[in-house]
């Protein structure tokens, strides 16, 4: 069966244009997370969904950024007015349960932002 | 003080050798517990979730010590292919859910 997809694979932007990054978790999967890793830096968790509903979004860092879910299955980040400093590889992940089950990753958005 | 910490690397470590990862996580509300794998430039896969009465597969050894908030990984006879950065990752329920991931450590295994 397919993983998890994400497009764009990579995302060249102008510093104040919005973005909008996709993530197609593993059908069936009901949990969906969203990751921020800059280069040569781990992971930092920004938001993740159960079903359609985002009961965690302190990690997003600024009210820039924006996440949806609809029919319990896709899932957009949003990044409005874009800054140099939100350069960085955009990971989305899925798991089958409510949580502590392994989360399968997909390839990633690389962000850049001039 | 950073929610979960990792020996900050990077290991050189010839064919063969045995490699131990260390790390500490500081919320003792955290409830399930992994290492996960990240081959460079390439996204995070799960290598094997952590029990408290520790866990093997093959090579590998995951020990979780939560009165000690400590979580270990133990590479016996390592290949060249175990070269990545080996991540600690910790499950917390707030209310809502969360995963952290620790920075990772580096490791290069050399012929």
């Amino acid at each position: 069966g397919a993983g998890v997809s994400q497009s764009p694979s990579n995302k060249v932007t102008e510093k104040g244009k919005d973005v909008e990054l996709r993530c197609d978790p593993i059908s069936g999967h009901t949990a969906l997370y969203w990751y921020r890793q800059s280069l040569g830096q781990g992971l930092e968790f920004l938001i993740y969904f159960q079903g359609n509903s985002a009961p965690d979004k302190s990690g997003l860092p600024s009210d820039r950024f924006s996440a949806e879910r609809t029919g319990g299955s896709v899932s957009t980040l949003t990044i409005q007015r874009t800054q140099q400093e939100d350069s960085a590889v955009y990971l989305c992940a899925s798991s089958f349960g409510l949580g502590g089950e392994t989360q399968y990753f997909g390839p990633g958005t690389r962000l850049l932002v001039l | 003080r950073k929610e979960v910490e990792q020996d900050p690397g990077p290991f050189n470590v010839p064919e063969g050798a045995t490699v131990a990862f260390n790390c500490t996580y500081s919320n003792s509300a955290s409830q399930s517990f992994f290492w996960y794998r990240q081959d460079c430039r390439k996204e995070p896969k799960l290598l094997m979730s952590v029990y408290s009465s520790g866990n093997e597969d093959g090579r590998f050894t995951a020990q979780l010590n939560r009165a000690s908030q400590y979580i270990s990984l133990l590479i016996r006879d390592s290949k060249l292919s175990d070269s990545a950065t080996y991540l600690c990752v910790v499950t917390l329920d707030t209310g809502g859910f969360k995963t952290i991931f620790g920075a990772g450590t580096r490791l290069f295994v050399k012929a």
